[in-house]
């Protein structure tokens, strides 16, 4: 089967670090998305891994290991407005090219 | 303007009612997603197509159904209306080529009331 786990809540300091961590099981794996969702919004792209490794883009950085179906998404120099839902999402080739889809991790970050 | 539009973006309406949600896009994609998102639950497929007249049922496709005769356009019908499909319907688009692109964008989203 395909499934996906995240942590539901959060909580973190302005200007702290945090990590959000995603463990997924599935077949067929391509690639692992990382979005932001805020309060009744759309979902906006974070980023995108396929290889091993911590892909770096600004205070945002995405890690994938794909032998232990984990990911983490790691947010620096936390700033209120980064409050907000962050969603995991697994691309699989033998699926039609759909996405599925965690739950979300709701992160707030407080004064 | 937005590259993914959703109309409209608030409804609220009554049992048994037809109801149909409208997605334009401007960004060339062919495949496009209907999702319903609730409380708890995620975002759930309803359909999905990856090209004109591809119709694809997604998890939940049970109540609704969906239309897509152009590549730009993919609407989303509530045939009749029940009070459990009260939502935050979302539309996404995606790129068919390459793996980054079939990361998928989302529309500003359309919170459907059904009292």
């Amino acid at each position: 089967g395909q499934n996906i786990d995240q942590p539901t809540e959060m909580t973190a300091t302005e200007g702290a670090i945090v990590q959000i961590n995603c463990t997924y099981q599935t077949s067929g794996f391509n690639g692992l998305f990382w979005y932001q969702q805020h309060a009744g919004e759309a979902p906006t792209f974070l980023s995108y891994n396929v290889l091993d490794g911590l892909e770096e883009k600004g205070r945002f950085s995405s890690f994938l290991s794909r032998s232990k179906g984990y990911s983490y998404l790691l947010l620096k120099e936390l700033q209120m407005k980064d409050s907000a839902s962050y969603l995991c999402a697994t691309a699989n080739a033998g699926n039609n090219r759909k996405l599925i889809w965690g739950l979300g991790t709701s992160l707030a970050v407080n004064p | 303007d937005a590259d993914v539009t959703q109309t409209p973006r608030n409804r609220i309406t009554k049992t048994g009612k037809r109801i149909m949600l409208e997605c334009s896009q401007t960004k060339g994609h062919d495949r496009m997603y209907w999702y319903r998102q609730d409380p708890g639950l995620g975002l759930r497929l309803i359909y999905y197509s990856f090209d004109v007249k591809d119709i694809n049922k997604g998890e939940i496709s049970d109540g609704y159904s969906v239309s897509r005769q152009a590549q730009a356009k993919f609407s989303l019908s509530l045939e009749s209306a029940i009070p459990n499909q009260t939502a935050l319907y979302f539309c996404a688009t995606s790129d068919k080529q390459g793996a980054l692109k079939e990361a998928q964008h989302f529309g500003d989203g359309t919170r459907l009331s059904i009292l």
